[in-house]
């Protein structure tokens, strides 16, 4: 079946990085825009980046421009997001998700925590 | 950006009871919307696309409606199953917006 599994997340300090990573299943990865989602603790969805089905297009929202960077390896089937000068208010929980018709399956997350 | 302002934030409700929640959009987004349930700890779940088709294996007690700037999420009976917070989502642009979010709870 369809699957998005995160990982990479964690507890790290102000201005250190992390790269998550979503690895997918059950489907043709190469063939699919995917998404980063986060949300805050207590607080609604909040959409994150887009990169297209061969990596050629990428887009983010203006909250992580020039922090994060959104990547894939369709030859391992995985996304990627590199976290770079994190803030508190980047701590959330950071979802996958692939795009069909808006985003139609979803990883189970991959909480981030920034905390000194 | 294309702004989606979501209402009501919350709501009570009764086992039985009719609930539409309403999506506005800042432009108009054809019918690129999405309707999405999800429950505490979880992720997300799709429930309509297109703004009106049903997603497979969810209930026809949620349907959703609306074309351009205004859609509505309608749950025709609320179940007890059904408590939880509903998000609509725009893809009409890359820059994907989500509504803020109605917290459906028990009356």
């Amino acid at each position: 079946q369809v699957q998005l599994v995160e990982s990479g997340g964690g507890v790290v300090q102000p201005g250190r990085s992390l790269r998550l990573s979503c690895a997918a299943s059950g489907f043709t990865f190469s063939n699919y825009d995917m998404h980063w989602v986060r949300q805050a603790p207590g607080k609604g969805l909040e959409w994150v980046a887009v990169i297209s089905y061969d990596g050629s297009d990428k887009y983010y929202a203006d909250s992580v421009k020039g922090r994060f960077t959104i990547s894939r390896d369709n030859s391992k089937n995985t996304l990627y997001v590199q976290v770079n000068s994190l803030r508190p208010e980047d701590t959330a929980v950071y979802y996958c998700a692939k795009n069909d018709y808006g985003m139609d399956v979803w990883g189970q997350g991959t909480t981030v925590t920034v905390s000194s | 950006d294309i702004q989606m302002t979501q209402s009501p934030s919350s709501l009570s409700a009764s086992v039985g009871d009719r609930v539409i929640i309403t999506c506005r959009a800042s432009q108009g987004i054809r019918n690129d919307l999405v309707w999405y349930q999800q429950k505490p700890g979880k992720a997300p779940k799709r429930l309509i696309y297109a703004a009106s088709s049903l997603q497979s294996g969810v209930p026809p007690r949620f349907s959703g409606s609306g074309s351009g700037t205004e859609f509505t999420l309608t749950i025709s009976s609320l179940q007890p199953e059904d408590f939880a917070t509903y998000y609509c989502l725009q893809h009409n642009t890359y820059h994907r917006t989500f509504g803020q979010g109605t917290k459906v709870e028990i009356k």
